[in-house]
């Protein structure tokens, strides 16, 4: 079985600030690894994904995450954040060779002017 | 393309009563899959279908709950004699392929409140 943490259930900071979102993962087997963001009343966004190969992935809005193997983890960075960056993130894992994603429980970023 | 879409997108039912919500995944998608989400969790996968064939059922799903996907468009999940602890939001996302890396795309979600 796979779990996903996510350290911070909340992270506020101050636009143009930079930011890391936290997420380690448990699992006995290779996975994937995937950052998603949900705005309000909206659904779940693809951000960026980790298959294989280079361990530093980029994604959509200038996020980007890299993967350490030997920690467990897969933090996400942006360098300057904005206003619109407001939501809530997730991470999640699957196995390779199966579809089912198991996801953290969240982190809110809050980004404040 | 349109995306993922979600009818309805909010329920409020009394405890007792059967729901069922509709998912139309993206046009030539073949794999549907179903999470829920309570509040202050992330999305929980409950069940996915390969074309009309459902492939997968996480144990969270119950004996009051069916899916099904029967032409392999789309989706309908029914959940019967609802309980309070049903109350959360059923997300339905689509992918393209059978590769389990294909991007997952998701709908807004159906808010389920059993009252």
């Amino acid at each position: 079985a796979q779990s996903v943490t996510q350290l911070d259930s909340q992270v506020p900071v101050f636009e143009e600030a930079p930011v890391e979102l936290r997420c380690n993962y448990s699992s006995s087997v290779s996975v994937y690894l995937f950052w998603y963001v949900q705005y309000p009343n909206q659904g779940l966004q693809l951000l960026l994904k980790y298959l294989s190969g280079s361990t530093l992935v980029k994604g959509i809005n200038g996020f980007e995450a890299e993967f350490n193997k030997s920690q467990t983890s897969f933090h996400l960075r942006k360098p300057s954040v904005h206003i619109s960056d407001t939501a809530e993130y997730f991470c999640a894992v699957s196995p390779r060779g199966y579809s089912t994603l198991t996801f953290g429980k969240g982190t809110m970023l809050l980004v404040s002017p | 393309d349109t995306g993922v879409s979600q009818d309805p997108r909010h329920k409020i039912t009394k405890r007792g009563q059967n729901v069922t919500f509709r998912c139309d995944p993206i046009s030539e998608h073949n794999r549907l899959y179903w999470y829920r989400q309570t509040l202050g969790q992330g999305p929980e996968f409950l069940t996915y279908f390969q074309n009309e064939a459902q492939l997968e059922k996480s144990r969270l799903l119950s004996d009051r709950f069916s899916a099904e996907r029967p032409k392999g468009s789309f989706s309908t999940l029914e959940i019967q004699r609802t309980e309070q602890g049903d109350s959360a939001m059923y997300l339905c996302a689509s992918s393209l392929g059978v590769d389990p890396s294909d991007t997952q795309y998701f709908g807004p979600g159906t808010r389920l409140t059993v009252l």
